[in-house]
Parts: C-alpha cells; structure tokens; sequence
C-alpha cells in the first residue's frame, strides 16, 4: 500500500523568505501523480502544484516549484518570497493513475505552514 | 460559478441519529468523492462514484452509505451516527477517473460532532 510522510508537522518562516517543505513516499509503482494541497483556515483545499512520475523535469507555478527526486521517492515543495496568504495547512498526495479507488488521492498528515510578518 | 457545493456546513448529532450530507457540482465531472479529515491527518476517501451509477468503497467506508443520484449529486448518509465518526467532511469531482491530467475539485467541507 502507498503511504505519504510528512515529516514536518509545523514549518514558520518570515515574509519574503523561502521555504522547503519536505515529502516523502513510499510505493513499488513506476507511473503515478504527486500533488501538493493547501489548506487555509477557511478550509477550502486548493491545489497548488502536480508532478507526473514520468516527467523528470521539476514542475513550477509561479512561486511554487518542487523537487522531485523519484529514486529517493522524494516531493518537498518550495515556496520562494513568501506571502502572509501563504499561511495553510500544506498537504502532500499521491495518486495512481489506474485501478483500484481511481482518481484516490493518498495524503500526507499535512505541515502547518506560518508565514510572520 | 459555484464548482462544488456541500450542505450543511455545520451539523451537530446525538449518537444513533441519522443524517444525509449533500453534494452537488456544475462541472459535468464524471467522478465524485467523499473523504474525511481528522485532527492531525490529512484526508482519507470514504467512497467514491467513477460515474453515475457506480459507487465503491474506499479506505474507511464502514457505518456510511453513499447515492450518486445522477451526475451532478453525491450523497453521504450516516444510518446510526457514532463519536468516531466526528470529523470534517470533504466532497470532490474530477472530469477524468485516473487519468494525467486529474484534478480534485474540492467543497468547502462539512463539520460535523457526533455528541
């Protein structure tokens, strides 16, 4: 069964700095999708980034980029100049593409991410 | 454009009440979800329904039932509720089951305390 780690259970960073939040996961299949979630406190969950497993260029959205190490089966995220709108729960995921609960999404426990003023 | 819509937001039950949360989505999204999310996990698929008419179970679907009552409706009912059975409950769409282009589109989610 795929599991997602999350270790870092809250993360603080200062305005306008960067930060990495790390992921890590286990699986034995070679095709499948990483997602990064963010959840504010209005609870709304907003995706913020998704990297296919056979792509091995890193993928980027704006402030958002990943590193994706895939023999590490690795997935942090980094958000550079951070915002104050930035403040979220921050979940990791994983998706097979094909069979069983399609289109499920394994989450990590998530990292309670502040961003200080 | 209102995407996924969840109702109650917030629900309150004695244990052994029955309740239905609803769902409903104007996307034309062929595959629907329910998850649930407890303190300090992240979200954990119920049941999900690939298509209209279809349902299975996910992860944790034991004391719910669920009714995809056509493409745009996805209802989660709780027969006897249970304390356990506090948490935060989630409805999604996607357009594509599985495919590499999937996104989740999320409701704004359900609190709901079992007392």
């Amino acid at each position: 069964a795929q599991t997602v780690t999350q270790s870092q259970p809250e993360m603080s960073v200062q305005e306008a700095e960067t930060v990495t939040l790390s992921c890590t996961y286990d699986t034995s299949e070679n095709n499948y999708y990483l997602f990064w979630y963010k959840q504010p406190p209005s609870r709304q969950m907003i995706l913020v980034i998704r990297q296919e497993a056979y792509k091995q260029q890193n993928a980027t959205e704006n402030r958002f980029s990943v590193n994706f190490q895939k023999a590490a089966k690795s997935f942090s995220l980094k958000i550079s100049d951070s915002q104050l709108g930035d403040t979220a729960m921050y979940f990791c995921a994983f998706m097979k593409p094909h069979g069983g609960s399609q289109g499920n999404l394994i989450f990590g426990k998530g990292t309670k991410l502040s961003v200080k003023p | 454009n209102a995407g996924v819509t969840q109702t109650p937001k917030f629900q309150v039950l004695k244990t052994g009440q029955s309740m239905t949360l609803q769902c409903a989505q104007d996307m034309n999204h062929n595959s629907m979800y329910w998850y649930r999310q407890d303190p300090g996990m992240g979200l954990r698929l119920i049941y999900y329904s690939a298509s209209e008419g279809t349902t299975d179970k996910g992860e944790v679907p034991n004391g719910y039932n669920v009714s995809r009552l056509n493409k745009r409706e996805f209802s989660l009912r709780l027969e006897s509720a249970a304390p356990s059975q506090t948490s935060v409950y989630f409805c999604a769409s996607s357009a594509v089951t599985g495919g590499p282009n999937e996104k989740l589109f999320f409701g704004s989610g359900t609190q709901l305390s079992v007392l």
